[in-house]
Parts: C-alpha cells; sequence; structure tokens
C-alpha cells in the first residue's frame, strides 16, 4: 500500500519550459490536492479536485493547470515555467468525511 | 506559535519533557483543526484532529485543546522524544478542498 506517489521528486527546468507533475494514489480516496510549500509560507492549495471529473481552483492557481485523468490520478502542469514557481510540490487524497489529508513526499521543483 | 516572515519559529525541548506547540486561527467557521507533523524531506503526516465541537481530544501521547473563545490550538507531546523533531503545522479544515495551514513550528529535541 504505496499511499500517494508523486513524480519525479527533483527537477531542474529553465524559464519557459513546460513540465507535468504525476500524482497517483491507491487509497480509493474521491478527493484530490495540489499545494506549493515555500519557506515561511507554510502550505498553499493550487487546485483540487473532489472527484473525478471535477477541478476547482485553488489559492494560488495562476500558472498551473491540472488533470484529473482518473480517481487514482491528478497531475499538475506548468505550462512556462517562471523564476516564482521554484517551490516543493506536495500532492494529496482525502476520503469523503475524513478531516486530514494523507500528502505524498513531495517534489522539489528549481526554475532558473 | 505561527511565523512571522520567513523565519520559522523554533520550541527547543530536553528529551523527555513535555513539548507544547501554540496556534492561533482566523476563520470561526471550521469543522475541524488538524495537526501535521512534517519532517525535513518529506511531505505533512497527520497526527490528530479535533472537531470544532470539542475542546480536547487524546492521542497517543499527543494531546490538542482548542480554544474558539480566542481562536487558539495548542498541541501537547509528552515525553518528548528525539523522533519527534519535526515542524509543526495547524491546520484548519473549512470544507470543500479548503484546508487551510499555519506557517509551522520547528520543534527541536535536545537528547
Amino acid at each position: 500500500n504505496a499511499g500517494v506517489t508523486q513524480t519525479p521528486k527533483f527537477q531542474v527546468l529553465k524559464t519557459g519550459q513546460s513540465m507535468t507533475l504525476q500524482c497517483a494514489q491507491d487509497m480509493n480516496h474521491n478527493s484530490m490536492y495540489w499545494y506549493r510549500q515555500d519557506p515561511g509560507m507554510g502550505l498553499r492549495l493550487i487546485y483540487y479536485s473532489a472527484s473525478e471529473g471535477t477541478t476547482d481552483k485553488g489559492e494560488v492557481p495562476n500558472g498551473y493547470n491540472v488533470s484529473r485523468l482518473n480517481k487514482r490520478e491528478f497531475s499538475l502542469r506548468l505550462e512556462s515555467a517562471a523564476p516564482s514557481q521554484t517551490s516543493v510540490y506536495f500532492c494529496a487524497s482525502s476520503a469523503e468525511g475524513v478531516a486530514g489529508y494523507t500528502f505524498g513526499s513531495g517534489t522539489r521543483l528549481t526554475v532558473v | 506559535g505561527e511565523s512571522v516572515g520567513l523565519h520559522l519559529p523554533t520550541l527547543s525541548v530536553q528529551e523527555g519533557d513535555n513539548s507544547i506547540i501554540n496556534c492561533a486561527y482566523s476563520n470561526s467557521a471550521s469543522d475541524y483543526f488538524i495537526w501535521y507533523k512534517q519532517e525535513s524531506g518529506k511531505g505533512p503526516q497527520f497526527i490528530i484532529d479535533i472537531r470544532s465541537n470539542m475542546d480536547k481530544r487524546q492521542g497517543q501521547r499527543v494531546t490538542v485543546l482548542l480554544n474558539k473563545t480566542v481562536k487558539h490550538l495548542s498541541l501537547q507531546i509528552a515525553a518528548t522524544q528525539p523522533g519527534d523533531s519535526a515542524v509543526y503545522f495547524c491546520a484548519e479544515n473549512l470544507g470543500q478542498g479548503n484546508l487551510i495551514f499555519g506557517k509551522g513550528t520547528k520543534l527541536s529535541v535536545k537528547p
């Protein structure tokens, strides 16, 4: 039982490049989330998906797109990376009626 | 308590002592409050939660206290161990995907 799996763990991009961060969960959770974590800022919600086929913006969605491919997978895409998107990205999932989320181990992204 | 600026507040305790980590929240509409532990290089890990209609909840070696009057949440860790060293975040669950995190407190345990 792997929980929430994120790939890649590390990535360096040049400004303007695009990439997709992958996330998969094997707990049959309905809801999935993407957060970014910056020093001194805590975790901030980028996008979330309450169920397969739905996505909604969080606190900081600009510069990102998401796809809820199926119940297991929720990907985050950066179409044109900017240095301001240098951060650690966490994917999470939750079951209905459960307050706590299960987080992946994160993707450390550096944009130069 | 919660951090302001780029540096996390740090709580340093001796191994075996009790630790108390505090958090102030802002939204009275929160359904749940949650404490997470984050070790270096890892994702946040759920510790304990408390519903808004409760004022105390106990887990294994941890107790969460909620004071809605002053919008204050605390996490007490009994007999703190070196493995408890991490950053601790409080979070408010407002429902519908809205989990708002505080900025974190770093707990350092001295052997």
